[in-house]
Formats: C-alpha cells, structure tokens, sequence
C-alpha cells in the first residue's frame, strides 16, 4: 500500500501481558515514529529512528516499553506486562529521508486501538 | 518548553460559519507549524503547515495566521462544512532535523447543517 499501516488494529490483552503492535511505513521513508494518543488527549510521542542512527526513546514512559526497527523499514513497539493505563490508541509515522524538503511532513498510520483489562 | 497549548477543546459552528482555533507554544526554537486533521477511527492527515518566516497562509478554506512575537498562531476555516467536524492538533517542530512533531492537545470542531 502506500500509506503507513499498523497492526492489529484492534488489541484487548489482559493485565499483565506483553503485547507487540507493528508498523510498516511508507516505503522509502527513513524516519520513524511512535505516539501515544490518550482518550481526549493530544498525540505523546514516544521514540523515534532516523535511519540506522541510534533511536530517540526519550518519549517512552517507562521501562516496559520497547521498540525495534528491522532493516531501516519495519517496526515493532512492545509493552510488557501491560497495565490499564496503557489503553490507549498508539500511532506510527514516518516521513521522507533526511535533508528532502518535505521531511517535516509526517504521515500517519490508522493507530492500534490497545485495551488493557 | 516543549508544549503547545490549544483552545478551545471544543468549538460548535453553523454551517457557513468561521472556525478558529488558537496555539501558543514556547520553544523557541520550533521552526515549522502543522495543522492536523483527524476523523473517528482514523490517524491524523496533515492540513496544512506554516514556517514563521510569513504571517499567513492559505489554501482553499483554511488559513493559518502566525504571529512570531507573541509566539501563537491560529487555524481559520471559512466556509465551515458538516464535512469539516473532526478533530484538529496544531503542532510544531524544529526543521531540518525530522524531529519529533510536540502536538497541542487537540480541538474537536462540531459543524452543524
């Protein structure tokens, strides 16, 4: 396809749990995102990779939050032992290689809905 | 130093009518604008965007009008339609970097036919 995609699209887990969400983005796009958007609340960036450069975690809010991206392409944002306060809707982006003109512009998948029980 | 503060959470517009919605931010450094529009059960698509080094921008109905000194800029949408209800974020980012977008928390726009 050729926006960003995310799966599921819909997660129930139970507390405790792990749970991976993955995100396949915009083919050629080297820059990566994950958010966090909260029921009501702005998007909370979480991490952030920029081609093979080491990512930006500064966003995630805990340990138990992770993430990988395999060969500059494919990523996976994981939360062990998942709480309640972690449903939320998480969102990937990514935008174009870095020093285009349009590298500001970020594109958005349609987020993994997680519901933690 | 990070946020952007949106207003207000909530706006109800006739159909016809003028939407505005307000950000401020505080870095300084932010050097690039977006303007997001989201739909229930979608992510959010990019509207349109403003560097500071103009005023205003326009395209078609939306406007954004930047007002560097004060460091707040607004999102008018003219001619407001029942399409038009979403969610909207403003955003800002340093340019040149791919950093990561601070959003403000968000304006869900109700247009009523």
């Amino acid at each position: 396809g050729a926006g960003v995609s995310q799966s599921p699209s819909n997660k129930v887990t139970e507390k405790g749990k792990d749970v991976e969400l993955r995100c396949d983005p915009i083919s050629g796009h080297t820059a990566l995102y994950w958010y966090r958007q909260s029921l009501g609340q702005g998007l909370e960036f979480l991490i952030y990779f920029q081609g093979n450069s080491a990512p930006d975690k500064s966003g995630l809010p805990s340990d138990r939050f992770s993430a990988e991206r395999t060969g500059g392409s494919v990523s996976t944002l994981t939360i062990q032992r998942t709480q309640q306060e972690d449903s939320a809707v998480y969102l990937c982006a990514s935008s174009s290689r870095w020093g285009s003109t349009s590298q500001e512009t970020q594109y958005f998948g349609p987020g993994t809905r997680l519901l933690v029980l | 130093q990070q946020q952007v503060k949106q207003s207000p959470q909530s706006l109800i517009v006739q159909k016809g009518g003028i939407s505005i919605i307000n950000c401020a931010y505080e870095n300084t450094a932010f050097d690039y604008f977006p303007w997001y529009q989201q739909f229930p059960g979608k992510g959010p698509a990019l509207l349109i965007a403003i560097r500071p080094d103009v005023s205003e921008k326009k395209e078609g109905r939306f406007t954004i009008s930047f007002n560097k000194s004060a460091k707040q800029f607004s999102l008018h949408i003219m001619d407001s339609q029942p399409g038009d209800s979403a969610t909207y974020f403003c955003a800002a980012t340093i340019s040149g970097s791919a950093r990561q977008l601070t959003f403000g928390s968000g304006t869900q726009l109700t247009v009523l036919p």
